[in-house]
């Protein structure tokens, strides 16, 4: 079975805060992506990544960078966390152009 | 550009059966996915559908595809209250690798 896993289910900070949001899958995945999701808007694209070292920016990129240093683990990064920022984040993965695969999602609220 | 539309609410009765549509507006969408999120969880893939097919079965799921006016339906049969969650569809032009286009949800309550 495909596992993705997220560091935190849920995760409080205060604004100013860098927050960093971890990522890992365990099927040697090609693609990794991270969404955010809120009630209404369904959930966005913020960045993803074809491979190692490499990062794309999805619908919603700013105020967010990743990094991609190893195969199995993408990372999200607030610089400077926002109360608008308070959120649900995805992370999924995929091999090539097959089925996206979802972590449990980590709850972030900024204060 | 891509836009995916979904009602936010939907209420069946348990035995009843549910329909979840959806409206996409790029027609060059070639896979069309639904999801199901159960409450505190992540997305799991129900099924998908390729677009050159009208219609899928996978037990008590049918998933309807009119290309033509864009439209994607999930029916659920004999709805139980396990499958209260919500319903995402999503599109993608290339396969489910690269970019999801994902409509904004429906929330399904299964009433006894």
């Amino acid at each position: 079975d495909v596992k993705v896993t997220q560091s935190s289910r849920y995760l409080v900070k205060r604004t100013g805060e860098k927050v960093f949001l971890e990522c890992v899958q365990d099927m040697d995945h090609e693609n990794m992506f991270w969404y955010r999701q809120d009630p209404g808007l369904g959930l966005r694209l913020i960045y993803f990544s074809y491979d190692v070292k490499m990062k794309e920016k999805g619908d919603i990129p700013e105020g967010y960078s990743v990094s991609r240093e190893k195969k199995e683990r993408f990372s999200l990064i607030l610089e400077s966390a926002s109360t608008n920022q308070t959120s649900m984040y995805l992370c999924a993965s995929s091999f090539l152009t097959d089925t996206q695969y979802f972590g449990p999602g980590t709850r972030l609220t900024v204060l | 550009g891509e836009d995916v539309e979904q009602s936010l609410f939907l209420s069946v009765r348990e035995g009843d059966s549910s329909v979840i549509n959806c409206t996409y507006t790029d027609s060059s969408s070639t896979y069309l996915y639904w999801y199901k999120q159960e409450p505190g969880a992540g997305l799991q893939l129900l099924t998908y559908i390729f677009s050159n097919m009208d219609m899928k079965q996978d037990q008590r799921l049918t998933v309807l595809l009119n290309k033509k006016d864009k439209h994607l339906s999930l029916r659920i049969a004999d709805t139980q209250t396990g499958d209260s969650a919500i319903y995402f569809c999503a599109e993608s032009i290339r396969g489910g690798g690269n970019k999801l286009t994902f409509g904004t949800g429906t929330q399904l309550k299964v009433e006894l």
